[in-house]
């Protein structure tokens, strides 16, 4: 069983193209965590939500704690956007559960 | 400000070997993680720290060992390398408890052979 849910694995898009990235989760939640990781790189942080929406640059991150999703949209796309997306659920216990990550490529 | 600084970046072993991945933090974190990541597979864990002197277990924890002698410091250990163990590993922190931020390490790729 995965705690933590991505759709879809893998996305290409041409560049200019609006992009979402779907995460959900079956944990109970202190925040919800949107990290970026570029090919043969390290892992960074993009977002820590624990409701609403979320805005950085041309990144959007939004949560339904209702509904147990969140979405991380990417306006504009470029190609430096491509790397693997991943989204993590943190518990109150500073435990994580991370997803298996959204692969995309964005085509110049 | 260096954060998480993983130690070694590359590491080729021959079956049965040991080895040491060292883990350091500069932002005072409590809480201190190793994670192994394999394709097609989310980061999974090894071990983790709440706490300078404490570690407990993770969901993927046979064959490692860990010790957090100092707070700053988190060290990973394969006793007797097996090629189910060639991976890429990262380590992470985050302060206190509650809604943080989890800062990584850049990866160190290990190849058991």
């Amino acid at each position: 069983k995965n705690e933590v849910e991505q759709s879809p694995q893998n996305l290409t898009a041409q560049e200019g193209e609006f992009i979402t990235i779907n995460c959900s989760y079956s944990v109970g939640i202190s925040a919800l965590h949107w990290l970026q990781q570029h090919p043969g790189g390290g892992i960074v942080s993009l977002f820590m939500l624990s409701s609403g929406k979320k805005k950085h640059g041309r990144l959007i991150a939004t949560i339904n704690i209702q509904e147990k999703h969140s979405s991380l949209h990417i306006t504009a796309s470029h190609p430096r956007d491509s790397a693997v997306y991943i989204c993590a659920a943190a518990n109150t216990g500073n435990q994580f559960y991370f997803g298996t990550g959204t692969s995309l490529t964005v085509i110049p | 400000n260096a954060g998480v600084t993983q130690t070694p970046k590359f590491r080729v072993l021959k079956t049965g070997q040991s080895m040491t991945l060292l883990c350091a933090q500069d932002m005072n974190h409590e809480y201190m993680y190793w994670y192994r990541q394999d394709p097609g597979m989310g980061l999974r864990l090894i071990h983790y720290s709440v706490g300078e002197g404490t570690t407990a277990k993770g969901e993927v924890p046979d064959g490692y060992n860990v010790s957090r002698l100092k707070k700053q410091n988190f060290l990973l250990g394969l006793e007797s390398a097996a090629p189910s163990q060639t991976s890429v590993y990262f380590c992470a922190s985050a302060s206190g408890s509650g809604a943080n931020v989890l800062t990584f390490g850049a990866g160190s790729r290990l190849t058991v052979l």
